[in-house]
């Protein structure tokens, strides 16, 4: 079965660059969030998208903006990068469930960010 | 606001042994709780989660979960301990009754398992 694609893998970038990562959903799911794992930390929700609309949004920077696009992938964008962004970041998809809600949130691999 | 407490940040099994891994939650309605698993740089792979039906929830490799609202917990269990479950495990909350669908993670529990 497709599962949720993250592009890239890994990427390293210098302080004040920026970076771009991007998420391909499941196919039919209309709902995409992307959470941040620092080192050794539990994930944070960042923010999450419903039908290409911003749904929910937690601890993101204001340096970081998302959006997600017709064909439903999102890309998550990252400005004036600090060594603190070194991270890995996942991008979740869900559907709707069988009973009218919300499905469980499928993962991807995540992009492992680093800071230098 | 929701909240997931793990009560242990290490525990450490022998092989062939039960595991528990334990977590508290915290929620204003009646929350869906997750157990996600994470082996050493790998992503984030879905064991079980409890969702308002049965309260003694099945979940991948020999794993289960029961909810216990009086307790307010969601302990992981599994009978007997393999090497290959040697990795970090999160209790995960969410409130989809308040249209609140982002998952709470807790702070994890690395679970070691000896030969």
């Amino acid at each position: 079965a497709a599962g949720v694609i993250q592009s890239p893998r890994h990427l390293i970038k210098e302080k004040r660059e920026t970076a771009t990562l991007k998420c391909y959903p499941i196919p039919r799911h209309d709902t995409v969030y992307w959470y941040q794992q620092g080192p050794g930390q539990d994930p944070q929700f960042l923010i999450s998208f419903y039908e290409k609309m911003q749904s929910d949004k937690g601890s993101i920077p204001d340096r970081f903006s998302a959006q997600q696009f017709s064909d439903y992938h999102s890309e998550l964008n990252m400005s004036s990068l600090e060594l603190g962004d070194s991270a890995l970041y996942f991008c979740a998809s869900s559907g709707q469930g069988a009973a009218g809600g919300r499905d469980e949130q499928y993962f991807g691999p995540g992009t492992r960010l680093t800071v230098t | 606001a929701q909240s997931v407490t793990q009560l242990d940040s290490h525990v450490s099994v022998s092989e062939g042994t039960p595991v528990l891994l334990r977590c508290n939650y915290s929620s204003s309605y009646s929350p869906s709780l997750f157990w996600y698993v994470q082996h050493p740089n790998k992503g984030l792979q879905l064991l079980l989660k409890y969702t308002s039906a049965a309260t003694l929830v099945k979940g991948i490799n020999g794993f289960e979960a029961e909810f216990k609202k009086s307790e307010t917990s969601f302990h992981l269990t599994k009978p007997s301990a393999h090497m290959s479950d040697a990795a970090e495990y999160f209790c995960v909350v969410s409130d989809p009754n308040f249209g609140n669908e982002k998952l709470t993670f807790g702070t994890g529990t690395r679970l070691t398992i000896i030969p």
